[in-house]
């Protein structure tokens, strides 16, 4: 069974350093997400993605993150100068199309981002 | 205004059917349900998706009355691997919106 796989999956940074998650959606999918889960909390959406621009991003997303699909596996998301509260599990996700395959999203295992 | 309510935490036993109601009162016209499980440190799985009555597949059923106010998942026969959180999510929108989940306990 097709799967998204993100690497590293654990990041170890210092504040103030940029990271770059990476993430391989499932080949034929459409629609890319990123979540984050901070520890002990719920998954909060950050951003999606089609057709080679953000479609809608929630308000963590500032200024600080970017996404961008480089190639045509790719989709990476970066913060540029990463802060304490940016620690949390960051899952990347996938989706067919609305019309061929509902609204199912499949994520992927995640990358454990802790910034000291 | 939460979209959804469902319950903080069930147990259960090996063996046993477990149903989880979530309440979704102001789900709109063109809004689907959907389930995801989660295991501790991974991402979020699809569970089953409806949008009036019944549906089943090889893991679960979710069964959504005619007012569409609430929809009770229904997981068959669980086993201790089946301890995890479980999501509603009300929405028409891609972006999904969890909210904290039912942690549901299996014990032996």
């Amino acid at each position: 069974e097709p799967e998204v796989t993100q690497t590293p999956s654990h990041q170890v940074t210092q504040m103030g350093q940029e990271v770059i998650l990476r993430c391989v959606p499932i080949s034929n999918h459409l629609y890319f997400y990123w979540y984050r889960q901070i520890l002990g909390q719920k998954v909060e959406f950050l951003v999606s993605f089609y057709n080679n621009e953000i479609s809608e991003k929630s308000e963590i997303f500032d200024d600080q993150f970017s996404v961008e699909r480089p190639d045509g596996s790719n989709f990476t998301l970066k913060i540029r100068s990463t802060k304490l509260e940016d620690s949390a599990m960051y899952f990347c996700a996938s989706r067919l199309g609305r019309m061929e395959g509902g609204n199912e999203q499949y994520f992927g295992p995640g990358t454990r981002l802790t910034v000291t | 205004l939460a979209k959804t309510t469902q319950p903080i935490s069930m147990d259960s036993y090996e063996g046993q059917e477990v149903n989880i109601t979530c309440s979704h009162n102001n789900i709109a016209t063109n809004d689907y349900i959907t389930w995801y499980q989660q295991f501790p440190s991974q991402g979020p799985r699809f569970i089953i998706q409806g949008y009036k009555t019944k549906v089943t597949n090889e893991v679960a059923s979710l069964f959504i009355p005619a007012d569409r106010k609430s929809s009770t998942l229904s997981l068959p026969r669980v086993s201790l691997s089946d301890t995890a959180v479980y999501y509603c999510l009300v929405d028409n929108d891609y972006k999904l919106s969890f909210g904290a989940g039912t942690t549901v306990t299996v014990r032996a």
